[in-house]
């Protein structure tokens, strides 16, 4: 079993739908969980970083994170054809910002106008 | 805040050339940084964390002496691909964070290395 599973997609939705992106882990030492956006060619961008349980909203953003489930989910509301691209889940233990990321293969998402 | 700068973008050289790309910190200071390599529609591969001073350690199964990392600043780390061949052509990311410990990592925006 790999450490983080996330379903690659390809996820396509229509403009304005609301988007979930999962991610589950095995590893129970890990206390901080990051999305991260990644356009075509370019680096990933940090969308949401949140530490163990609860959830967190930015703007149409919310990161929902299950420590007992093992679950991690992304929302996007609204979503616009901007948001294309590809969300990677990524957590590491409570070790320090120092400790290496265990990323999720990345979710490929369209959003058609 | 929390910039991270790579350079170049795109570098296209023939086989048997080094190639060095650089990753800065921009509004921060970083002891650490991360080197990865991204194959098409796949996640990122951790090659190496770059400690500021100090040896780089690397993940299993890359060759030291083919990615020389060196990290001479707080603000800077470069990886050098040694006598680079076609099949290190590929999509090289860096990550830094600042020293705070919750602080997340940034990521540059990458360098596509293409080897004739």
């Amino acid at each position: 079993q790999k450490e983080v599973e996330q379903d690659p997609g390809p996820l396509s939705v229509p403009e304005g739908a609301i988007v979930s992106l999962n991610c589950t882990y095995s590893n129970s030492a890990f206390q901080y969980f990051m999305w991260y956006r990644q356009y075509s060619r370019k680096g990933p961008e940090l969308l949401m970083y949140t530490y163990s349980s609860g959830n967190k909203e930015d703007g149409r953003f919310t990161a929902q994170v299950d420590k007992s489930s093992k679950y991690i989910s992304l929302f996007i509301r609204d979503s616009q054809p901007s948001d294309s691209a590809t969300y990677l889940c990524a957590m590491r233990n409570s070790g320090g910002s120092n400790y290496k990321l265990t990323f999720g293969k990345g979710t490929l998402l369209t959003v058609n106008p | 805040g929390a910039v991270v700068s790579q350079h170049p973008s795109w570098v296209i050289c023939k086989s048997g050339t080094s190639v060095k790309i650089e990753c800065r910190s921009l509004d921060f200071q970083a002891t650490t940084m991360f080197w990865y390599r991204q194959f098409p529609k796949q996640s990122l591969m951790l090659m190496a964390t770059s400690n500021e001073g100090s040896k780089a350690t690397y993940e299993q199964g890359v060759e030291k002496d083919k990615f020389l990392i060196n990290h001479a600043s707080l603000t800077l780390s470069t990886l050098t691909v040694t006598s680079a061949h076609p099949e290190d052509s590929s999509f090289y990311i860096c990550s830094a964070s600042p020293g705070h410990s919750n602080q997340p990592q940034h990521f540059g925006d990458g360098t596509r290395l293409s080897i004739l």
